[in-house]
């Protein structure tokens, strides 16, 4: 089954804690992206990547980092989690650039304290 | 940066009415989307939108590109509770992959 897969789905943790998300794609895409879903304010790009070792920031990028080292899995990094980084997280991947054809994983709920 | 202004935020309406909502934008995109989102999942996608003036259907779900580029509407007709959930809309460029989301529409549906 063609799927994107995010761990974990719910995560409570400390301000400046370290953290990872990851995400896995089993469709062989080359594009994979992560958003983060507030409020109001819809969903808004974090990072993208292009393909391996190949990634560039999203509208929203300060206090994240990514890396991809495997076309599979593109790992979120929040170096030092503040508060308003709490939010709604999703991973998604495409078959190039077509947009249309993105699929979402089912999102990781993050709460920092 | 670029922004979607999506309407309405919120919708409650009675099973069998008809609904519309749309998106406006200063900037212009090559590309128009809308997804739903149900409780605890993803977004998946309904409609994709490629060219200006482009009408397309999905079951009971209709979508147009506006011909300025910088809109687009979905409809759906004879509204059923499992079309409860939040539906987003999203701008993209051929040129880049970025998509530019709309804050969404909440979509209540009475029985």
């Amino acid at each position: 089954e063609a799927q994107v897969t995010q761990n974990p789905r719910y995560l409570i943790t400390v301000t400046g804690k370290k953290l990872t998300v990851t995400c896995s794609q089993n469709m062989n895409h080359e594009y994979m992206s992560w958003y983060r879903q507030d409020p109001g304010l819809g969903l808004r790009q974090i990072y993208y990547s292009m393909n391996v070792e190949v990634t560039d920031k999203g509208d929203v990028p300060e206090g994240y980092k990514v890396s991809r080292k495997e076309k599979r899995n593109f790992p979120l990094i929040l170096e030092s989690p503040s508060p308003n980084q709490t939010s709604l997280y999703f991973c998604a991947s495409s078959l190039g650039l077509r947009q249309e054809t993105q699929y979402f994983g089912p999102g990781t709920r993050l709460l920092v304290l | 940066g670029q922004q979607l202004n999506q309407s309405p935020q919120s919708m409650f309406i009675q099973e069998g009415e008809d609904v519309s909502m749309n998106c406006t934008s200063s900037s212009i995109f090559n590309t128009w989307l809308w997804y739903k989102q149900d409780p605890g999942e993803g977004p998946v996608l309904l409609i994709a939108l490629y060219k200006a003036g482009e009408l397309t259907s999905n079951g009971r779900l209709t979508a147009q590109f506006g011909i300025t580029r910088k809109d687009s509407f979905l409809n759906i007709s004879a509204s059923i509770p499992s079309d409860v959930g939040i539906y987003f809309c999203a701008g993209g460029m051929d040129s880049s992959y970025k998509l530019i989301f709309g804050s969404g529409t909440r979509l209540l549906v009475r029985p």
